[in-house]
């Protein structure tokens, strides 16, 4: 089964507006990240967040951390038609071996 | 600017007939993954390599895959024979070392079995 569990599955929002996914995972973690996926691309890594960081921040991406609740957020603000994709989470423990999980994935479609 | 390479990135086959898929990871990169992607089942991990050994290969049928790294240039993943349930985004992705920090994707193989 996969580690990390996006929320929602699927998001459209209009061009400028802000996008949220969250993520689940069950057991502990080392790291958190966060994963993009362009349609017909491969994934494209944007943030990694480490389990004693709370808070992180890269361009219009913020990512939180909440380990006591072994969840994740991951903001975009000022969306563009850009943004359109899937975006993935994806955590480190649970297998050992390094192995990363990922996430079924979040759809996101920014109306231009 | 380095990037993870994948060959082909379409391959139509037949039931039956043998697949190979090649992969060429970031030079420097010690760590292999590949995975397979599929609506369904979303990002499965098939196999994965260190230093050119295997790693962890319990995601992959064993009958019909199989995994290798000739070299620390190649990474190659065969399926033999092919069936319509292997129809699949296949995906390789390279780590600097360690895995568990950032992997980098190559383009995939899209693979239809008819």
């Amino acid at each position: 089964s996969q580690q990390g569990e996006e929320d929602p599955q699927a998001l459209s929002i209009q061009e400028g507006e802000n996008a949220t996914m969250n993520c689940s995972y069950k057991t502990s973690i080392n790291n958190l990240q966060w994963y993009r996926q362009n349609s017909g691309r491969g994934l494209v890594h944007l943030i990694l967040i480490r389990s004693n960081e709370r808070e992180k921040h890269s361009g219009r991406l913020r990512v939180t951390l909440d380990t006591s609740k072994k969840s994740s957020s991951l903001l975009i603000t000022a969306s563009r038609a850009a943004d359109t994709a899937s975006y993935f989470c994806a955590t480190d423990a649970g297998y050992g071996n390094n192995r990363l999980a990922f996430g079924k994935g979040n759809q996101v479609v920014v109306i231009p | 600017d380095a990037r993870v390479t994948q060959t082909p990135r379409d391959k139509v086959t037949e039931m039956g007939q043998e697949v190979t898929m090649r992969c060429q990871p970031i030079l420097g990169h010690n760590t292999v993954f590949w995975y397979r992607q599929t609506m369904m089942q979303g990002l499965e991990l098939l196999a994965y390599f260190r230093n050119r050994a295997p790693l962890d290969d319990s995601g992959m049928p064993k009958d019909r895959f199989s995994a290798e790294m000739p070299d620390a240039t190649l990474a190659t993943l065969k399926i033999q024979p092919s069936e319509p349930r292997d129809s699949a985004v296949y995906f390789c992705a390279s780590a600097p070392g360690g895995g568990g920090e950032t992997q980098y994707f190559g383009p995939g193989t899209r693979l239809l079995v008819l």
